[in-house]
């Protein structure tokens, strides 16, 4: 099993452009989350999904979007990047609510910088 | 959101010394505890999942307690190896049901 894969690892994009992170897992996790990790500061959740076809705001939403068409595929999108947006972003699945006994699994990360 | 402090934000260990650090959490708002083990250029990965039954995990020689009534965790590494160089993160379950990660503490085991 690959786990939980993020693509691409690296990006770096201007001011107002556009791109998908892909989010893949072969677990057949029912949730899946997206988090952007900031130098001194923990992992913020932007927004995860419970299930097929659902999503749902984090903490930081804002100037992001999500989609799961598929169950195993989660994608992060940004319409038009900001500088504010640079950070590295980790994707994470879990087989159900994340509590109990339940962990979260999580990808590489994609390290996105923003011009 | 719960805002969860971890102390200290880093430390410096020997080998084979023996070491702890703290996870600190509102007490009247959380429904679990995660400890998360993150090295440097990979993924973080679970240690520990605590349940409000405070008992205490251990796995070799890390172990980790948990004071539901006052909202703090301990994480203690026994006999500090160079492997246990990492960033130790700690999040609790809030009531929505995610996960709010502290900052970390960086541990730095030197031979």
């Amino acid at each position: 099993n690959a786990g939980v894969t993020q693509t691409p690892k690296f990006r770096v994009l201007k001011t107002g452009q556009s791109m998908t992170l892909l989010c893949a897992q072969d677990m057949n996790h029912e949730y899946m989350y997206w988090y952007r990790q900031d130098p001194g500061m923990g992992l913020r959740l932007i927004h995860y999904s419970v299930g097929e076809g659902t999503t749902a705001k984090g903490e930081v939403p804002d100037g992001y979007n999500v989609s799961r068409l598929k169950k195993q595929n989660f994608l992060l999108g940004l319409e038009s990047a900001a500088p504010s947006q640079t950070s590295v972003y980790f994707c994470a699945s879990s087989p159900s609510r994340a509590g109990g006994l339940d962990t979260q699994y999580f990808g590489p990360g994609t390290r996105l910088t923003v011009l | 959101i719960l805002n969860v402090e971890q102390s200290p934000q880093s430390l410096h260990v020997q080998e084979g010394d023996s070491t702890n650090f703290t996870c600190s959490f509102p007490s009247s708002n959380f429904y679990a505890l995660h400890w998360y083990r993150w090295e440097t250029a990979k993924s973080p990965e679970a240690l520990f999942v605590m349940t409000l039954n405070g008992d205490e995990k251990k796995k070799g020689r890390i172990s980790a307690t948990l004071n539901t009534k006052e909202g703090y965790s301990y994480l203690y590494i026994k006999g500090s190896q160079p492997e246990d160089s990492a960033t130790y993160l700690c999040a609790p379950l809030d009531s929505w049901g995610k996960l709010q990660f502290g900052a970390g503490t960086q541990v730095v085991v030197t031979p």
